[in-house]
């Protein structure tokens, strides 16, 4: 079964520094990938998806990720964290034929001043 | 833009009791989906449905209902309560389904506790 690795349950940053937020996923073929972020008290917003074509995705609010298919990953990064990044961040993936999103466990991120 | 609309937002339950979980959504979307979200856990599927009428099983469905007699609405039924099904649901549509990368719109969750 296709599952999601998330490495880190949290992760911790100084405003101004790179965030990085990692993802793997197991599959022999290369499912479709998203990353979710979800505020408090609130629902899980699209930052970014990668279907085909360029491995590197941008997303909302500066994020980026890139597709890895040697190395099955899927990592989120941005260069300069901002204190309203603070949220929790699900990698999920959509295997090919399948209706549903396999989750990740999430990363909380928090920002520190 | 209203989106998805779960209702209610929060709710106490004891063990035992029934309650419906509200999702409509405005987008015409045809496919439609109940998650669950556990405590440092990622979202489970509990059911989904790609049209009127027609739902199927996610991967916990267990404890669950589900009806779609309405292209908007898609509401989740918890029948005999259990402290296990305390978790916050997220009602989700999207246009077309998964398997092609498209994108699912979430609601804004319905944290339920199961005392």
């Amino acid at each position: 079964a296709q599952s999601v690795t998330q490495l880190g349950s949290h992760v911790s940053v100084s405003e101004g520094a790179l965030v990085l937020l990692r993802c793997n996923y197991s599959s022999s073929v290369p499912p479709y990938l998203f990353w979710y972020v979800q505020y408090p008290n609130q629902g899980l917003q699209l930052l970014l998806k990668y279907t085909t074509g360029a491995t590197l995705v941008k997303g909302i609010n500066g994020f980026e990720a890139e597709f890895k298919k040697s190395e099955t990953s899927f990592h989120l990064t941005k260069p300069s964290a901002h204190m309203s990044d603070a949220a929790e961040y699900f990698c999920a993936v959509n295997p090919q034929g399948a209706q549903k999103l396999v989750f990740g466990q999430g990363t909380r991120l928090t920002i520190n001043p | 833009n209203a989106g998805v609309t779960q209702t209610p937002k929060f709710r106490i339950l004891k063990i035992g009791q029934s309650m419906t979980l509200q999702c409509t959504q405005d987008m015409n979307h045809n496919y439609m989906y109940w998650y669950r979200q556990d405590p440092g856990m990622g979202l489970k599927l509990i059911y989904y449905s790609v049209g009127a009428g027609i739902t199927d099983k996610g991967e916990v469905p267990n404890g669950y209902n589900v009806s779609r007699s309405t292209t908007e609405d898609f509401p989740l039924r918890l029948e005999l309560a259990a402290p296990s099904q305390t978790s916050v649901y997220f009602c989700a549509s999207s246009l077309f389904g998964q398997g092609m990368g498209n994108t699912i719109y979430f609601g804004e969750g319905s944290w339920l506790t199961v005392v």
